[in-house]
């Protein structure tokens, strides 16, 4: 299995609502990251992880909490968004020691 | 000054042709370099890794210089499957990949 799984693939939400985006892969990668996309941007860090602890946060704003309850998944929960949250929010893993990271496809985050 | 700067392009080159795409970082202390390809509203997929002494797979040439803080990647014999916008990424400290902001390239038949 060498993919990494998101769900779901879309998600339209209410400024007031909760959710969450979930990850997993079955890789055995020990660390897993939460990246957002905006339309005709690169990807743009905003979470890692390894073995299962968060090592970098780069100053996310706290509506979006992230979680790493096993080895294998990774969700990021999200409270309170603002319409300019709305983007492609993208999932990866890399086996420690390597830099190659893994993408899932991606859920496509629509904030109304 | 961004980190990892690329031209956006957009590039647009007839099929069959020879296309180098160059990218410039300005951490000194990146250790690993990588070609990602985007297709249109699809995840990045890993292309390849760039080393100092030049790396090829297929058609795809990548090259490091540290001493410019320079990569390029070169792609040969175009095919109109190679459409979609290139990332280079510079990795910083154990796992932050830094993405460039892409070079678009479309692949004319």
């Amino acid at each position: 299995d060498t993919e990494v799984t998101q769900t779901p693939k879309h998600l339209v939400m209410g400024m007031t609502n909760k959710k969450s985006l979930k990850c997993e892969q079955h890789m055995g990668h020990r660390a897993m990251y939460w990246y957002k996309q905006k339309a005709k941007k690169p990807p743009e860090l905003m979470f890692v992880y390894s073995y299962e602890k968060l090592s970098i946060n780069e100053s996310v704003p706290s509506r979006f909490s992230p979680e790493c309850p096993n080895s294998s998944l990774l969700n990021l929960h999200l409270h309170a968004l603002q319409p300019e949250d709305s983007a492609l929010y993208l999932c990866a893993s890399s086996p420690l020691g390597s830099s190659e990271a893994f993408f899932g496809q991606g859920t496509r985050l629509t904030v109304v | 000054r961004k980190e990892v700067e690329q031209d956006p392009g957009p590039f647009n080159v007839p099929e069959g042709a020879t296309v180098a795409f160059n990218c410039t970082y300005s951490n000194s202390a990146s250790q690993s370099f990588f070609w990602y390809r985007q297709d249109c509203r699809k995840e990045p997929k890993l292309l390849m890794s760039v080393y100092s002494s030049g790396n090829e797979d297929g058609r795809f040439t990548a090259q490091l210089n540290r001493a410019s803080q320079y990569i390029s990647l070169l792609i040969r014999d175009s095919k109109l499957s190679d459409s979609a916008t290139y990332l280079c990424v510079a990795i910083q400290g154990a796992q932050k990949l830094v993405f460039g902001q892409g070079t678009r390239l479309t692949i004319n038949p």
